[in-house]
């Protein structure tokens, strides 16, 4: 079945630095993958997905690319603000398989003002 | 307002008693889905439904049980064969039609406490 590895498991970021989470995914036929943002004690949020027929896409200070032939994707935060400290999750999914998500173990981003 | 509803916030289990969390949505989603979470861990699927009376085990199904007999509703019950079901559970839903259909949405979550 389908595998997710996500790093760093902690990132530490100065206000205004970027920030870059790498994700790996074993099963090629997976052909979405979404990230999440998910705030202490609530429920993860969609922050940006990707479909596998396209490479980049982008909204205001989030970018998502994505590799298929390596099989990586990675998720791409600039101009960071102290409230996009939260653990955020990885995800790959294959439609036909009921949609089911696999989480990478997630990265806690801290952004020090 | 519209969205995916969970009950309760926070549940207390005794030895050898089921539990049952709580899940609605009014997005008039097909497929819903639930996940554990530990901490300092990512989700992990215990069960999903496409669509009403069918469902089916994800990859950590023992323990749990599921009926999804409405649209809206999906509840999950911790049986007492859950010997470690202190967790964070979350509900997701997910349409099946038009160009967002692979997007699910999450619930606020249930944190299950054994006594």
């Amino acid at each position: 079945g389908e595998n997710v590895e996500q790093h760093p498991s902690t990132l530490s970021v100065q206000e205004g630095d970027s920030a870059v989470i790498k994700c790996t995914y074993s099963d090629s036929a997976s052909n979405y993958f979404p990230w999440y943002k998910q705030e202490l004690g609530k429920g993860p949020q969609l922050i940006i997905d990707i479909r596998s027929n396209v490479g980049e896409k982008k909204d205001q200070r989030i970018a998502v690319t994505l590799n298929k032939t390596a099989k990586h994707f990675s998720l791409h935060i600039t101009e960071t603000q102290p409230e996009d400290s939260a653990v955020y999750f990885c995800a790959a999914s294959l439609l036909n398989q009921g949609g089911k998500l696999i989480f990478g173990q997630g990265t806690e981003l801290s952004v020090k003002p | 307002d519209g969205g995916i509803t969970q009950s309760p916030k926070y549940l207390f289990r005794k030895e050898g008693q089921n539990v049952t969390l709580s899940c609605e949505q009014n997005l008039n989603h097909d497929a819903m889905y639930w996940y554990r979470q530990d901490p300092g861990q990512g989700l992990r699927l215990i069960y999903y439904s496409q669509i009403v009376n069918d469902f089916q085990k994800g990859d950590i199904a023992e323990g749990y049980s599921v009926s999804r007999e409405k649209k809206e509703s999906f509840p999950l019950t911790v049986t007492s064969a859950q010997k470690n079901p202190t967790a964070f559970y979350l509900c997701a839903s997910r349409g099946t039609g038009g160009p967002y259909q692979e997007t699910q949405y999450f619930g606020p979550g249930t944190r299950l406490l054994v006594l």
